[in-house]
């Protein structure tokens, strides 16, 4: 069974400073990556997706992560925070056979901002 | 253009009773997902559907927990004899295209069992 690992249940960072939430997965094959964000009481919104073509993703917001596959990890990264990052982080993973559809989320990652 | 709907936004019952919680896809999306996100278990797959059918139901807790999708479009996700540990924030994303497409997940119903 494909899972998530998200290192660091809260995270708090100064104003901007660099952004780095941790994502490792463990899957046989490379699976489908994805951020996804939470801002409270809403729903969940995507910030990007590793789909096995360029390593290096970008998304909205100014956030990317690069796939690495000899580390098993898919990285979130934002050069500079700011105040309206302040929310929940969710890496997921979706295997790439057809027919098995279903997100596996870690357990999220809360991210802080200091002023 | 309008996105996932979800009601109630809220709802709140007392232990043994039934509920419904409905989900409004994007119009023309064929694939719908039910998930559930409570403190204790983090986000959790239920069931999902493509078009009218339901392919993958492993996520259902119990037999307690059953969906629907009419029309390939609403669909609803029936509790029966409500339990506390059911209290939940209930989330549906609808999907098209390709799988490895996104997945646009709606505002979520909170469920309260007292």
């Amino acid at each position: 069974a494909q899972s998530v690992t998200q290192l660091g249940s809260h995270v708090s960072v100064s104003e901007g400073a660099l952004v780095l939430l941790r994502c490792n997965y463990s899957s046989s094959v490379p699976p489908y990556l994805f951020w996804y964000v939470q801002y409270p009481n809403q729903g969940l919104q995507l910030l990007l997706k590793y789909t096995s073509a360029a390593t290096l993703v970008k998304g909205i917001n100014g956030f990317e992560a690069e796939f690495k596959k000899s580390e098993t990890s898919f990285h979130l990264t934002k050069p500079s925070a700011h105040m309206s990052d302040a929310a929940e982080y969710f890496c997921a993973v979706r295997p790439l056979l057809t027919g098995n559809e279903k997100l596996t989320f870690g357990t999220g990652t809360r991210l802080t901002i200091i002023p | 253009g309008a996105g996932v709907s979800q009601s109630p936004s809220n709802k709140v019952t007392e232990k043994g009773k039934d509920v419904e919680l409905r989900c409004d896809p994007i119009s023309g999306h064929t694939a719908l997902y039910w998930y559930r996100q409570s403190l204790g278990q983090g986000l959790e797959f239920l069931i999902y559907f493509q078009g009218n059918s339901a392919p993958d139901k492993s996520g259902l807790p119990s037999d307690r927990f059953s969906a629907e999708r009419t029309g390939g479009s609403v669909s609803t996700l029936t509790i029966q004899r409500t339990q506390q540990e059911d209290s939940a924030v209930y989330l549906c994303a609808s999907r098209t295209g390709g799988s490895y497409n996104e997945q646009f997940f709606g505002p979520g119903t909170r469920l309260t069992v007292l």
